[in-house]
């Protein structure tokens, strides 16, 4: 079984400012990783992902997060974060082997941008 | 067209009615998802199509009731629902199973409200 945990629900963050959202997982077996933004009633949009290679991996909207295995963790990152960036962050985790379907939210993160 | 699209964006049914619910994606994936998404909350797997054939069900109640008439449509059937239905429904896809390489796209989601 794998687990995600986002360890911070909400992240109030000033116009213009870094942001790094945290994301944290547990599994007994290799892992893909995945974070989803979700604005205000809207479905879920695809921002990175972590297959394997590079562990820096870069995304849209100016985002990147780093893949750090003995860590287990995989922490979303933006150096200068815009209004339009205020959304739902949703870290999630999938077994990289046949037949896994399945993909473990993190409960989110709710980015606030403060103007 | 890397497009998951979910119709209708709203609904409101009263407690006695049935509805359908509607997905589309025309990337050629083969394995497509139902989540319920409540309020604050990271979205739950209901369903998950592989091939147009039902591989999970997680013990969703019966008064739903999924449908994949071709590789590229998805529906969900509601009777006699109840106010805590009430969710934000997402429609997903992937290339398969496995997610491939790209992970899992997702619709906009159906707004349904219960009355």
């Amino acid at each position: 079984a794998q687990s995600v945990t986002q360890l911070d629900s909400q992240v109030p963050v000033f116009e213009e400012a870094p942001v790094e959202l945290r994301c944290n997982y547990s599994s007994s077996v290799s892992v893909y990783l995945f974070w989803y933004v979700q604005y205000p009633n809207q479905g879920l949009q695809l921002l990175l992902k972590y297959l394997s290679g590079s562990t820096l991996v870069k995304g849209i909207n100016g985002f990147e997060a780093e893949f750090n295995k003995s860590q287990t963790s995989f922490h979303l990152r933006k150096p200068s974060v815009h209004i339009s960036d205020t959304a739902e962050y949703f870290c999630a985790v999938r077994h990289s082997g046949a037949g896994s379907y399945q993909l473990t939210f993190g409960k989110g993160t709710k980015l606030s941008v403060i103007p | 067209d890397t497009e998951v699209t979910q119709t209708p964006k709203h609904l409101v049914m009263g407690m006695t009615n049935k509805k359908s619910l509607k997905c589309e994606q025309h990337m050629g994936h083969r394995a497509m998802y139902w989540y319920k998404q409540k309020a604050k909350k990271p979205p739950e797997l209901m369903f998950v199509y592989s091939y147009e054939k039902l591989s999970i069900n997680e013990s969703v109640p019966s008064r739903f009731s999924p449908e994949c008439p071709n590789s590229s449509l998805l529906n969900l059937h509601l009777h006699a629902l109840q106010p805590e239905d009430s969710a934000l429904y997402l429609c997903a896809s992937s290339q398969d199973l496995t997610g491939g390489r790209s992970g899992a796209f997702f619709g906009q989601g159906t707004r349904l409200t219960v009355v």
